[in-house]
């Protein structure tokens, strides 16, 4: 079954750039997309298609996929982006979800 | 706007049968591309894609859990159901149901999920 991994945790400073992974077989040929969850909440998706964002989402989410990696960047991190981030994908008919990154910003 | 919202046990025990409704407004499941799906979350785990159903009544599940799932749907009462059966302890999570508009690939609208728990 496809699989996809990121790293548990990531820790960036305020006002820095912070960048979560996500890696799977051949995942630049397929599209990628983000979800943000904060404690309690459902999650929001961030990113879809690589690189587009759902109106409403800040312009410091950014989104790129090539090769075996998709990235999620936060430009300009703030205290409130701190959450669980999670990629997913399509592989054929399946829907796909990597592992999660716990993001801290301190 | 699009709103959804899950509802059944909140409590099954383990070889029961879980029943799990989704209400939703804002979209038509028979629009093109529209799809309603389910997933779950185990306590402070990541998100689980269980089944999908589509505006053409094209179904999806996962490959794993394939056999436990059906997923129907109610396009005159805006409901999706899922059905999941022999349920067991780890089976424990809160389940959402959410939309997708199938071109753009990612779950746009979330409902606010229910926690199911399977003990005796």
């Amino acid at each position: 079954s496809y699989e996809l991994t990121q790293p548990p945790s990531v820790s960036v400073s305020p006002g820095q750039t912070a960048s979560i992974t996500c890696s799977g077989d051949k995942l630049g040929d397929k599209y990628a997309c983000w979800y943000q969850q904060k404690p309690g909440q459902s999650p929001v998706l961030v990113i879809y298609q690589d690189i587009k964002r759902p109106s409403g989402i800040p312009e410091r989410f950014s989104g790129s996929n090539s090769g075996n990696t998709a990235t999620l960047t936060i430009s300009g991190t703030q205290a409130v982006d701190e959450a669980d981030y999670y990629c997913q994908a399509w592989d054929a008919t399946t829907v796909v979800f990597g592992g999660g990154t716990n993001l801290t910003v301190l | 706007q699009i709103t959804l919202k899950e509802s059944g046990p909140t409590l099954v025990k383990p070889t029961q049968t879980l029943t799990l409704t989704c209400t939703f407004s804002g979209f038509s499941l028979s629009s093109r591309g529209v799809g309603v799906g389910w997933l779950r979350q185990p306590p402070g785990k990541a998100p689980e894609w269980l089944a999908i159903i589509y505006w053409n009544a094209d179904q999806g599940y996962s490959p794993s859990l394939k056999s436990r799932l059906t997923i129907t749907s109610d396009t005159s009462k805006n409901q999706v159901v899922l059905i999941m059966n022999n349920m067991d302890p780890v089976d424990t999570a809160t389940y959402y149901c959410a939309h997708i508009n199938h071109g753009d690939y990612g779950f746009d609208y979330w409902g606010q999920g229910t926690l199911v728990t399977v003990s005796s």
